[in-house]
């Protein structure tokens, strides 16, 4: 079936360190792919999306590129602040089923 | 902006009790989930509804049930909690059903503890 794999957490920067959060993915079709953010003690939430090959999503400094070559969606940011720090998650969905997440990479970001 | 509330944050019940998770949204969203959460798993998707009174299976549904009497209510029930059910419980909702590009609201979680 369908997976996604993160990389291994936890991932410890320096504030405006540039940032890389690896994501793969399986999956027999042509998915939707996103990044979801669960800041401390809250909920999940939408970080950004791309739903075709070679679009980028993008949102608060943070952008990712979907790669069907390399089934891969790379969560970037340039610059981390300590508003930062959560725990990341890459999900992809296909057709009308439902999202599959990956493990979630946990970031904490040092002043 | 949507609200999904649910309705403890921490919970902590004894083994075999019977356990309620309760998650209301408030923007007459047609489709809800419940998942878990735990380290290392990421999350896994225990039932999900896309209609009142209708509910379906997702990757983990043994120990749990659910229910859906009302379109902004969708509860977990644990007939009979096991230590290994112990987990971040989230719940979510959606306007549609899960296309492509569709987006999840999510509860802030009920940590889980069973004894």
């Amino acid at each position: 079936g369908d997976s996604v794999t993160q990389m291994e957490g936890p991932v410890t920067l320096s504030e405006e360190a540039f940032l890389t959060i690896n994501c793969t993915y399986t999956a027999t079709g042509y998915p939707s792919l996103f990044w979801y953010v669960q800041y401390p003690g809250e909920g999940l939430q939408l970080l950004l999306k791309a739903t075709k090959a070679d679009d980028k999503g993008s949102n608060k400094g943070f952008e990712a590129t979907y790669r069907k070559e390399t089934t891969s969606f790379h969560l970037e940011k340039g610059s981390v602040q300590v508003s930062d720090s959560a725990v990341y998650f890459c999900a992809l969905i296909q057709g009308a089923q439902k999202l599959v997440f990956g493990q979630g990479t946990r970031l904490t970001i040092n002043p | 902006d949507v609200k999904v509330t649910q309705s403890s944050r921490y919970l902590v019940k004894r083994t075999g009790e019977k356990v309620f998770l309760e998650c209301v949204q408030d923007m007459d969203h047609e489709n809800m989930f419940w998942y878990r959460q735990d380290p290392g798993l990421g999350l896994r998707l225990i039932y999900f509804s896309y209609d009142v009174k209708m509910k379906e299976k997702g990757d983990i549904p043994e120990g749990y049930s659910v229910s859906r009497e009302k379109k902004e209510r969708f509860s977990l029930i644990l007939e009979s909690a096991s230590t290994n059910q112990t987990s971040m419980y989230l719940c979510a909702s959606s306007l549609g059903r899960q296309g492509a590009g569709e987006k999840l609201f999510f509860g802030s979680g009920t940590q889980l503890s069973v004894l």
